[in-house]
């Protein structure tokens, strides 16, 4: 079955150390997105890309870096430089950045900070 | 930038009530798509509207898209225990290539 696939599901980081949670997908979609969402609030784009080595920042990318080398895989580095970090952090794809079909969401890694 | 606003925030229901959630954009948008995220999990692509007026349906869903195209609604009919999450609005504002994503309204459902 085709989808996304984010790892780890949970994560538990020291302050001052960088992460990277993982985002795969093999829906062979061209547009993939980092979200942020916090307890009880909508979704705040971090990153997104339209096509491999290529990326964008969204809204709140300050504290965050993505790569996009495979079109499949979409990586986010949480760094020591993000404030709060803790928080809910989805991924997501599409055909494109205006597709009809929607977003494919990952079932998201919940990284706390501790 | 683009403001999108999600009403109501919360809203508890009686199983076989009906609710209503609003989305409401300060500009004209090109689509507007609905997503549903069951509490703890991810959201569900719902549904696109594209066309001034639009009205589609799926079982107990009903979702509108206004004649100017800068507002949208989602009704539930008779409200079931499964429909509890969050309903999100995710506009795409006309001429913009990024969809942004509403606050989300949280519904509860009392059997």
């Amino acid at each position: 079955d085709g989808g996304i696939t984010q790892s780890p599901k949970y994560l538990f980081r020291k302050e001052g150390q960088n992460v990277t949670l993982s985002c795969e997908q093999n829906l062979n979609h061209d547009a993939m997105y980092w979200y942020r969402q916090d307890p009880g609030q909508g979704l705040r784009l971090i990153y997104y890309s339209q096509i491999v080595n290529d990326f964008q920042k969204g809204d709140i990318a300050e504290g965050y870096s993505v790569s996009r080398e495979k079109k499949e895989s979409f990586p986010l580095t949480v760094t020591s430089a993000q404030k709060n970090p803790t928080a809910f952090y989805l991924c997501a794809s599409s055909i494109g950045l205006t597709s009809g079909d929607g977003y494919t969401f990952g079932s998201g890694t919940r990284l706390t900070v501790v | 930038g683009q403001q999108v606003m999600q009403i109501p925030q919360y809203q508890h229901v009686q199983e076989g009530e009906d609710f209503t959630t609003y989305c409401n954009s300060s500009t004209t948008l090109s689509n507007i798509q609905w997503y549903k995220q069951r509490p703890g999990g991810h959201p569900v692509f719902l549904i696109q509207l594209v066309k001034s007026g639009e009205v589609k349906k799926q079982k107990r869903l009903t979702f509108q898209f206004g004649e100017a195209k800068k507002n949208s609604s989602l009704h539930i009919t008779a409200t079931q225990t499964t429909d509890v999450g969050t309903y999100f609005c995710a506009p795409l504002r006309a001429g913009g290539f990024k969809t942004i994503f509403g606050a989300g309204t949280r519904l509860f459902v009392k059997a």
